[in-house]
């Protein structure tokens, strides 16, 4: 079964650093694109970065860019986020996404059940 | 690259014929995907390049579309079908979704 589990969320300070894992299994992970995706309270979906088979390439959305960094360890099947300079705003359950092959020009074929973070004083 | 959603929210009936509207903000060719949300679930892929069907999805669900204006369309609504739906560009980076269309009973 293809499955995507976020793990590393919580209750943060303004400011503070956080790092989301996102462990995989079920599918050739060193050969599929990935992404994050966040929802903040009451909101709709929010894309915030992707990143390429290799590691080689990233992407970020303005909000998050200079702030977030994606990486990846296709030994370990593991997909990371790592936050810092958290602000009040980057409240939001966070999704890692499998992308078909690349996610350009592609889609988003499964997602996890998402880790919420919040960031509040 | 914005997207545009309409209506925001849907009040329907089993059995209905409904439609939402996604239109951006420019050509995006087909590279159009639409996305079914429950709260508290991971989003789920319904749609994908406008109008492919994703494996295991019903048929009562379609898209077409091309360009700037795409629809998704669910023809006999089901009880399980009672959820937010989102439309997501994936031509050009950064992606962007669509603000979301909330259908309720």
């Amino acid at each position: 079964e293809v499955q995507l589990v976020e793990s590393g969320g919580g209750l943060v300070q303004p400011g503070g650093s956080l790092r989301l894992s996102c462990a995989a299994s079920g599918f050739s992970f060193s050969t599929c694109s990935l992404s994050w995706v966040r929802q903040a309270p009451g909101t709709g979906l929010e894309w915030v970065s992707s990143i390429s088979s290799t590691g080689e390439f990233t992407y970020y959305a303005d909000s998050v860019k200079g702030r977030f960094t994606t990486s990846r360890d296709n030994s370990k099947y593991t997909l990371y986020l790592q936050m810092s300079s958290l602000r009040a705003e980057d409240t939001a359950v966070y999704y890692c996404a499998k992308c078909y092959t690349s996610c350009q020009k592609y889609h988003f074929d499964v997602w996890g059940q998402g880790s919420l973070v919040t960031v509040s004083s | 690259i914005q997207l545009t959603q309409s209506p925001s929210f849907l009040s329907a009936s089993v059995g209905d014929r409904v439609t939402i509207t996604c239109r951006a903000s420019q050509d995006i060719s087909s590279y159009l995907v639409w996305y079914q949300h429950k709260p508290g679930k991971a989003p789920r892929l319904l749609i994908y390049t406008a109008s492919t069907l994703q494996s295991g999805v019903p048929s009562r669900f379609s898209g077409r579309g091309s360009g700037t204006e795409f629809t998704l369309t669910i023809s006999s609504l089901q009880p399980e079908d009672y959820a937010s739906y989102y439309c997501q560009q994936v031509d050009i980076y950064p992606f962007t979704f669509g603000g979301g269309t909330k259908v309720e009973i």
